[in-house]
C-alpha cells in the first residue's frame, strides 16, 4: 500500500530555534497533504492543509507564522515550526490520501517535538 | 459543525474478553467513516472503513457498521489479544478526491491483559 514517510521521529531543540519536519510520499503523488498535532492522550487536531503549489489552508487557531508549510513538490511537504517553545511539544503527524483506497488516508510514523 | 464522539477510556479487559468502544457521529449528509488504530510512539493505521449507510467494515477481527439511524459507527471484536492495546480513534471525513478532511474522536485507549 501508500506509504508516508516522515522525519525525524523525534527532535529535541532549544528554545527559539526552529525545527523542519519533513513528509514524503513514498511511490505516489500527493497533491495534498495534512498535519496534524497531538497532545498526550488526546485526539488529533488538524492543524493545516497542506497544497501543492501553493499556500496552506490553516484551520482556526493556528498561528501560520508559527508553523511555516511548504508543498513544493507532489512528494514532499515540510513542516517547519519557527521559534520553538516548550509549549509547542507535541507529537505532529503528516497524512495524504491513500491514491490505493477512495476513501482512504495514509499517515506517517509521526514526529515527536521536544522543546528545552 | 462536524464532530465525532468516542466513549472514554481507558478500557482494560482480559485477553478473550468480548469488545466495544462506542463511536457516534454528528454530521450532514453522508460522510465517510473510519476506525484508526494506534500503537505507542507510532502514527496512525487504518483499522477499517465504511462509507455509505449499512456497510460494514471488517480487519483482523474487528467490524463497525455504519448505522445512519443512530449516527454510530461502534467497534467490535469478539475475542481480544494483548496485542490489540493501542488507542483506537473514530473518524469522520466529508468530501471527496483530494480534498476532505479527517475529524477524530478523541480516542480511546483500550488495555488487554493476559
Amino acid at each position: 500500500g501508500a506509504v508516508v514517510s516522515q522525519h525525524p521521529s523525534r527532535v529535541i531543540c532549544k528554545s527559539g530555534t526552529s525545527v523542519k519536519i519533513e513528509c514524503r510520499s513514498l511511490d505516489f503523488q500527493a497533491t495534498t497533504m495534512f498535519w496534524y498535532r497531538q497532545f498526550p492522550k488526546q485526539s488529533l487536531m488538524l492543524m493545516a492543509t497542506s497544497n501543492e503549489g501553493s499556500k496552506a489552508t490553516y484551520e482556526q487557531g493556528v498561528e501560520k507564522d508559527k508553523f511555516l508549510i511548504n508543498h513544493a513538490s507532489l512528494t514532499l511537504s515540510t513542516l517547519t515550526v519557527t521559534s520553538a517553545h516548550p509549549e509547542d511539544s507535541s507529537f505532529y503527524i503528516c497524512s495524504a490520501r491513500d491514491p490505493d483506497s477512495l476513501y482512504g488516508y495514509t499517515f506517517g510514523s509521526g514526529t515527536r517535538l521536544t522543546v528545552v | 459543525g462536524n464532530s465525532v464522539t468516542q466513549m472514554e477510556g481507558p478500557v482494560t479487559l482480559s485477553e478473550e474478553a468480548f469488545l466495544t468502544i462506542n463511536c457516534t457521529y454528528t454530521a450532514t449528509g453522508y460522510p465517510s467513516l473510519f476506525w484508526y488504530v494506534q500503537y505507542p510512539g507510532e502514527g496512525l493505521q487504518l483499522l477499517l472503513k465504511a462509507t455509505k449507510a449499512d456497510d460494514k467494515g471488517s480487519n483482523k477481527g474487528f467490524e463497525a457498521t455504519y448505522r445512519k439511524e443512530t449516527t454510530s459507527f461502534h467497534l467490535e471484536k469478539g475475542s481480544v489479544q494483548v496485542s490489540d492495546s493501542a488507542v483506537y480513534f473514530c473518524a469522520l471525513s466529508h468530501g471527496s478526491s483530494n480534498t476532505g478532511k479527517l475529524i477524530f474522536g478523541q480516542g480511546t485507549t483500550l488495555q488487554v491483559k493476559p
